[in-house]
């Protein structure tokens, strides 16, 4: 059974950091790219970075980047974001999810505000 | 950025109604592209469609996916009483991969 972990949302203050991570099992991590999507409490979904099964192609939405950093480590099975600069309109549930979309971690809430 | 526009944005129905939810885009989109996703309170989205016309694994034939260039349908012939919810298109075939606003799915 394919599961996705994700780990290490919370409430940080704006232009604070965070890291968020993904344990991936049930599946082989390494021949797929990841990508990880947010939704704002209320509201839609919003793509927020791609990587390549390899690790060496990024891709990311204009909201975040230069901000956030997508990364895995296929030794364990997990993908990484990297949040810096946090803002409050950072807000989101954010979700780990196989780039097919064939299947979601059940997300990280993560809250920006003072 | 492709910007999807999905209509309408709540339809109330009745259990055994069928519905076509549509789905635009502002430039054309690659049909293998496009993706269906059905969102619950509380869970994260479910993939219905993929590759605008493809079930995904364990998604019940009520459900179909049709459409190319810039319009794209949803279609669920026999509304079960669980398939009250949120929908969205996404394409995934220029970054960024964007989604579609949402149609609600609310019994009547």
């Amino acid at each position: 059974e394919v599961q996705l972990l994700e780990s290490g949302g919370g409430l940080v203050q704006p232009g604070g950091s965070l890291r968020l991570s993904c344990g991936a099992s049930g599946f082989s991590f390494s021949r797929y790219a990841m990508s990880w999507v947010r939704q704002a409490p209320g509201e839609g979904l919003e793509w927020v970075a791609v990587i390549s099964n390899g690790g060496g192609t990024t891709d990311y939405a204009d909201s975040v980047k230069d901000r956030f950093t997508i990364s895995r480590d296929n030794s364990k099975n997990t993908l990484y974001m990297e949040m810096n600069s946090l803002r409050v309109d950072d807000t989101a549930v954010y979700y780990c999810v196989v780039a097919t979309g064939a299947h979601w971690g059940q997300g990280t809430l993560v809250s920006v505000s003072s | 950025e492709i910007v999807l526009t999905q209509s309408p944005g709540t339809l109330s129905l009745s259990p055994g109604d069928g519905v076509a939810l549509s789905c635009r885009a502002s430039q054309s989109v690659s049909s293998i592209h496009v993706a269906w996703y059905q969102q619950k309170p509380g869970q994260a989205p479910r993939l219905l469609i993929y590759g605008a016309s493809s079930r995904a694994t364990g998604i019940p034939d009520r459900f179909s996916g049709s459409g190319s260039g810039t319009d794209f349908t949803l279609t669920i012939s026999r509304l079960e009483p669980e398939d009250f919810a949120m929908y969205y298109c996404q394409q995934y075939g220029t970054s960024p991969y964007t989604f579609g606003q949402g149609t609600r799915l609310d019994i009547k």
